[in-house]
């Protein structure tokens, strides 16, 4: 079974419009980070939550953990083409070890 | 943020030989990296955890002489894919944390290495 759920597994937006996509854990994590990829390349980090009820947020991107630690939310206002990627949670299950285990992404087209 | 850096980004190599790939912290020290595997349109699979001075550790289903990991100092992490076959094709992406003064936790990841096996 999967630890970490991602949803939605796709996701087209207008240019301009919001956008949310969820991180939901089967148990309570000590970490929760979220990453961008394009295909075939790095992983670029975006932010990293540790407290229940913890956001962040860096320009048009937020990330939100909720009290249980257990479901994590990243959304983007306004989205623009610069935002299309694959969107990526990661969950740290061992006691912020650094070990994580992902969840099967989110791709993210924004049409122009 | 801090900087890791893969070497090479790609590679392609004939079925049975060894490929090796390097993983470099440019500019902090990381006592622990990680090493993971990518295939075309999924997610990341944790493959091992790779500890300076140290035995690496591997996940469940990861062949420990197929994938020699060595980290044989804080900002160099190495894989070897040994006795190469196709089904070992894959991209292969390592990630570190600042380990000491100032570790704020935060995990950076290299570009990736993609390897093709003939």
């Amino acid at each position: 079974s999967q630890e970490l759920e991602q949803s939605p597994q796709s996701l087209i937006v207008q240019e301009g419009k919001n956008l949310t996509i969820n991180c939901t854990s089967s148990k309570t994590l000590y970490g929760l980070y979220w990453y961008k990829q394009k295909y075939g390349e790095g992983l670029i980090f975006l932010m990293m939550l540790q407290k229940g009820g913890e956001e962040k947020s860096h320009e048009k991107i937020t990330a939100k953990l909720d009290e249980k630690k257990q479901q994590s939310s990243l959304h983007i206002t306004a989205s623009q083409p610069s935002h299309a990627g694959i969107y990526l949670c990661g969950a740290d299950f061992s006691g912020n070890t650094g070990k994580l285990i992902f969840g099967q992404g989110t791709t993210l087209q924004v049409k122009p | 943020g801090a900087v890791v850096s893969q070497h090479p980004s790609w590679v392609i190599c004939k079925s049975g030989t060894s490929v090796k790939i390097e993983c470099r912290s440019l500019d902090f020290q990381a006592t622990t990296m990680f090493w993971y595997r990518q295939f075309p349109k999924q997610s990341l699979m944790l493959m091992a955890t790779s500890n300076e001075g140290s035995k690496a550790t591997y996940e469940q289903g990861v062949e420990k002489d197929k994938f020699l990991i060595n980290h044989a100092s804080l900002t160099l992490s190495t894989l070897t894919v040994t006795s190469a076959h196709p089904e070992d094709s894959s991209f292969y992406i390592c990630s570190a944390r600042v380990s000491g003064r100032g570790n704020t936790g935060e995990l950076f990841f290299g570009e990736g290495s993609r390897l093709t096996v003939l």
